[in-house]
C-alpha cells in the first residue's frame, strides 16, 4: 500500500536560518506531489507542486523553494526565514488516473522565532 | 480559475444536533469536489469525494455531502454529531483535466459540545 511520509513533525527555527522539509512516498511510482502551507485562519495554501523529477511549479512567488531529486522525494526549503514562513506545511500525492484523490502527510508545525 | 468559499468559518452546535457546513465553488469547467477533515497538529483525512453519478454522497464517520450543479454547491450534513467530530473541515475542489491541482477553501471549524 502507499505511505507518505513527512518529517519533522515540529520545527522551531529563527529568523534567517535556513530551512528543508522532506516528503517521500512509498509504494507507488511518478505521483504528482504538492507542498501546502496552513496559516491560521487562511485555510491550506498551495505553494508547490511536481508531476516528475526536476519539474516544479510554483504557485506562489515567496521565501520558499521546491526541489524533486528522486522520483518519491519532494524537499521545501528556504535560505532564510521569515517570521511569515510559521505555519503547518504539509506533503500530498496524488496517482495518475481517474481518481483524483489526494493523501496527505501528517504535516509539519513551523515555528520561526 | 476555480475558487471555493466556505460560508461559515465557525459553527457550534451541541451533541446530537444535526450540522450542515456550507461549501460553494466557482468554475468554468467541470469538477471534482471532496471534503476533508483535520484533527489537532494532524493531516488532512478524506471524507468524502464528487466524481460523477449520485449527486448525493456518503462519507466515513456518518457524514454526507450533496453535489448541486445548478447552485454550485457541496454541502456538508451529518444528521446527529458527536464530541469527537469537532474539527476543522475543509471544502476543496479540482478541475476535471490534468496538471491542475486540488484548492481548498479556508476551512470551517466544528465545535460541539455536551
Amino acid at each position: 500500500s502507499q505511505t507518505i511520509h513527512q518529517w519533522p513533525a515540529t520545527l522551531v527555527q529563527p529568523v534567517g536560518s535556513p530551512l528543508s522539509l522532506e516528503c517521500t512516498v512509498e509504494g507507488t511510482s511518478n505521483p504528482n506531489l504538492y507542498w501546502y502551507r496552513q496559516a491560521a485562519g487562511r485555510g491550506l495554501q498551495l505553494l508547490f507542486y511536481s508531476v516528475g523529477i526536476g519539474q516544479i511549479s510554483s504557485e506562489v512567488p515567496q521565501n520558499l523553494s521546491a526541489s524533486r531529486p528522486q522520483d518519491r522525494q519532494f524537499i521545501l526549503s528556504s535560505k532564510k526565514l521569515l517570521l511569515s514562513d510559521s505555519g503547518f506545511y504539509l506533503c500530498a500525492w496524488r496517482g495518475t488516473g481517474a481518481w483524483y484523490g489526494y493523501t496527505f502527510g501528517s504535516g509539519t508545525r513551523l515555528t520561526v522565532v | 480559475a476555480q475558487s471555493v468559499t466556505q460560508l461559515d468559518s465557525q459553527v457550534p452546535v451541541f451533541e446530537e444536533a444535526p450540522v450542515e457546513l456550507r461549501c460553494n465553488y466557482s468554475s468554468s469547467v467541470s469538477v471534482y469536489l471532496f471534503w476533508y477533515v483535520q484533527y489537532p497538529n494532524q493531516g488532512l483525512q478524506l471524507l468524502l469525494k464528487y466524481l460523477s453519478g449520485s449527486t448525493l454522497v456518503k462519507g466515513i464517520n456518518g457524514f454526507e455531502a450533496e453535489f448541486n450543479k445548478s447552485q454550485t454547491s457541496f454541502h456538508l450534513r451529518k444528521p446527529s454529531v458527536h464530541i469527537s467530530d469537532t474539527a476543522e473541515y475543509f471544502c476543496a475542489v479540482i478541475l476535471n483535466q490534468a496538471g491542475t491541482a486540488l484548492i481548498f477553501g479556508k476551512g470551517t471549524t466544528l465545535s460541539v459540545s455536551s
